[in-house]
């Protein structure tokens, strides 16, 4: 079946710097992709719909100058939290649809100290 | 406005009992609706869809939801609950108008020895 990778799973940092967090499709492409974060007991919210080739769109409330997202291929689309700060601590999970079915990465642990 | 609601925020059943998960979606047009499950700090396992036809979908490891127009609701049931199955579940319904799957907020299943 389709399978949606994202790497790291788990990633702690310091305040103040970045992180990237890579989504890739591994046997299927995906034009979108989709960014969620999920605060601990909390559902999945939408953060910004990754789109190959051209700018993504971010949700109300997302800041762009944060949360970088590139999607430079079929297959892979990133995001970047730049500056972190230990707000940005939270489950950030992407997904991607092949046909009528969304898959979704394992999810990624940031934390940020 | 569009949304998913999870009344429910935790259930709890005995083992072997059975389980009914509620959801309600209020969105204009027909729905497509989807029922996942997601253990401890890992991504998403989709559990059954509803696009169209038979109100009544089955899904995996003995999951089946019910597709009620009139009462806008899509509640995933299972006749013999395992412990296995305890897990946070997560209804959605994808926005055709806005490209987006929407997530209710989530019930948490605790089964009982």
């Amino acid at each position: 079946g389709a399978v949606v990778s994202q790497h790291p799973s788990w990633v702690i940092c310091k305040s103040g710097t970045s992180v990237k967090i890579e989504c890739r499709s591994l046997d299927f492409q995906a034009t979108t992709m989709f960014w969620y974060r999920q605060f601990p007991k909390q559902s999945l919210m939408l953060m910004a719909t990754s789109n190959e080739g051209s700018k993504a769109t971010y949700e109300q409330g997302v800041e762009k100058d944060k949360f970088l997202i590139n999607h430079a291929s079929l297959t892979l689309s990133t995001l970047t939290v730049t500056s972190a700060h230990p707000e940005d601590s939270s489950f950030y999970i992407c997904s991607a649809w092949r046909g009528a079915e969304a898959f979704f990465g394992q999810g990624t642990r940031l934390t940020v100290v | 406005a569009q949304s998913v609601t999870q009344p429910d925020i935790h259930i709890t059943v005995s083992e072997g009992a059975s389980l009914e998960l509620r959801c309600n979606y209020s969105y204009g047009a027909t729905p497509y609706l989807f029922w996942y499950v997601q253990s401890p700090g890992q991504g998403l396992q989709l559990l059954l869809k509803y696009f169209s036809g038979d109100t009544l979908v089955q899904g995996i490891i003995g999951f089946e939801a019910e597709f009620k127009r009139s009462q806008s609701s899509f509640n995933l049931r299972k006749p013999s609950v395992h412990w296995s199955d305890a897990a946070e579940y997560f209804c959605a319904v994808w926005m055709d108008s806005s490209y987006k799957l929407i997530f209710g907020s989530g019930t948490r299943l605790l089964v009982r020895p």
